[in-house]
């Protein structure tokens, strides 16, 4: 079993809709949490950390359940350059060394 | 000011050979992470130097090494080169704490034929 898992999709959504992306890890020793998100052939960059108590950026909110182990992604009103491959990514207690998972692609069409 | 720089941007190697990856991160960090991304996964871990030493090692076989340099710029090297070593490799860089956020470069794309 992969230690951080999701669903590869593609998500293809219309704009405006909202969508959510689960993600989950295997280690329970992981503590620290974050979403990326990848442009095509692009690097990853960060989109949000993800912190226990769930965190929000505009229309971008992250929750952690720690007793299902898993986090989530929630984007509300997509909107068409939301298009990207989003990368979950854990981080164990005490380790330096993140791990990612395989990323969740979205769509969003007019 | 600038960001992870990585070179070159693609490669085009043949089976058996040998390459070298450079990467400068950003001015004043000095951690630097390696990755490799093959098409349709996320990016798995090679090496993460702190302060010149290694302070992890994924699951690469010994034909990969690495090293930092006094200016925290890094070199990912590959021996022996076979097909499923073409992909893209990125490099991070961060402050060195644990949950630091880190900064990717544009990455090198390498082909092996």
């Amino acid at each position: 079993r992969k230690e951080v898992e999701q669903d590869p999709g593609p998500f293809n959504v219309p704009e405006g809709a909202t969508v959510a992306f689960n993600c989950t890890y295997s280690n329970s020793a992981s503590q620290s949490f974050f979403w990326y998100r990848q442009d095509c052939r692009k690097e990853p960059k960060l989109l949000m950390s993800v912190y226990s108590s769930g965190n929000e950026d505009g229309r971008f909110t992250a929750q952690l359940n720690r007793a299902s182990q898993y986090i989530s992604l929630l984007i509300r009103d997509s909107k068409l350059s939301d298009s990207a491959t989003y990368l979950c990514v854990a981080l164990s207690g005490g380790s330096y060394i993140p791990t990612f998972g395989r990323g969740t692609s979205l769509i969003v069409h007019p | 000011d600038a960001g992870v720089t990585q070179s070159p941007t693609h490669l085009i190697k043949t089976r058996g050979q040998q390459v070298t990856l450079r990467c400068s991160p950003i001015s004043g960090h000095k951690s630097v992470s390696w990755y490799q991304q093959v098409l349709g996964q996320g990016p798995q871990f090679i090496f993460q130097y702190y302060e010149k030493e290694e302070r992890g090692r994924g699951n690469f076989p010994d034909r990969f090494s690495a090293r930092q340099f006094p200016n925290y710029s890094s070199e990912l090297n590959v021996n022996a080169l076979l097909l499923g070593d073409s992909a893209l490799y990125l490099c991070a860089s961060s402050t060195g704490t644990r949950t630091d956020t880190q900064y990717f470069g544009p990455g090198t794309r390498l082909t092996v034929l």
